[in-house]
């Protein structure tokens, strides 16, 4: 199985913050990773498909990008309703697992 | 817009079967270029892909539960299913359905998720 690790584990930022959560896989994926985000006693939400592309309706703030091991998502100013927990997710082979997800709180 | 509805006991025997229903409810499930995809998270944890059936009926599984995992469908109904047998507490989590979408012939996310449904084992 491909091993998806996302740093950091947890984050604190204010509204406004510039925010980058890195996710490395254990051997090139080429650019097949989806970003997430998930709130509190939801499902997930795709954000970022192909390491960069935007989902529909997704707001522009959010960002992605990277190939082969290494692979960012970047919110470019924070909003309240952002502060969730997010994960990338490698769709190269299956198992399509996940990292282990970054939580972003309020400072 | 497609929407998709976990369904099934919330409590189930150790040893015993898992037993889940996904409902879509547009679009027929065995046509376009999606794969219908179980994923489970336990309480606080992270994220376990399961399985999925693409719309040929060709079926993936997650090899740490292959032998244990079996995805279905039932196109009269526009439904697919999840069965986990001989469960034990570990598999006590929230389950999710997802459809999974190829675009250009390349995975492209899980992009409609079901609401989710919580599963406990215990006896």
């Amino acid at each position: 199985d491909i091993q998806m690790s996302q740093s950091p584990s947890s984050l604190s930022a204010s509204v406004g913050d510039r925010v980058t959560i890195t996710c490395r896989a254990s051997q090139s994926i080429g650019n097949y990773l989806n970003w997430y985000q998930q709130k509190p006693g939801t499902a997930p939400n795709l954000l970022i498909y192909a390491a960069s592309s935007l989902q529909s309706g997704v707001p522009s703030r959010f960002s992605g990008s990277g190939s082969g091991t290494d692979f960012t998502l970047t919110i470019s100013s924070l909003q309240p309703e952002d502060f969730a927990c997010y994960f990338c997710q490698q769709s190269y082979s299956t198992p399509h697992t996940f990292g282990q997800g970054t939580k972003l709180e309020i400072k | 817009q497609v929407q998709l509805q976990e369904s099934g006991p919330g409590l189930v025997k150790p040893s015993q079967t898992l037993s889940l229903t996904c409902t879509v409810s547009s679009g027929p499930i065995s046509s376009g270029d999606y794969s219908w995809t179980w994923i489970r998270q336990p309480a606080g944890k992270g994220l376990e892909w399961i399985g999925r059936m693409y719309t040929n009926g060709n079926t993936k599984y997650n090899p740490s539960l292959k032998s244990r995992v079996t995805v279905s469908r039932d196109t009269s109904k526009n439904q697919f299913s999840l069965r986990l047998s001989s469960v034990t507490a570990t598999d006590t989590a929230v389950y999710y359905c997802a459809r999974g979408r190829a675009i250009s012939r390349s995975p492209s996310g899980l992009d409609v998720w079901g609401q989710g449904t919580m599963v406990t084992v215990s006896s």
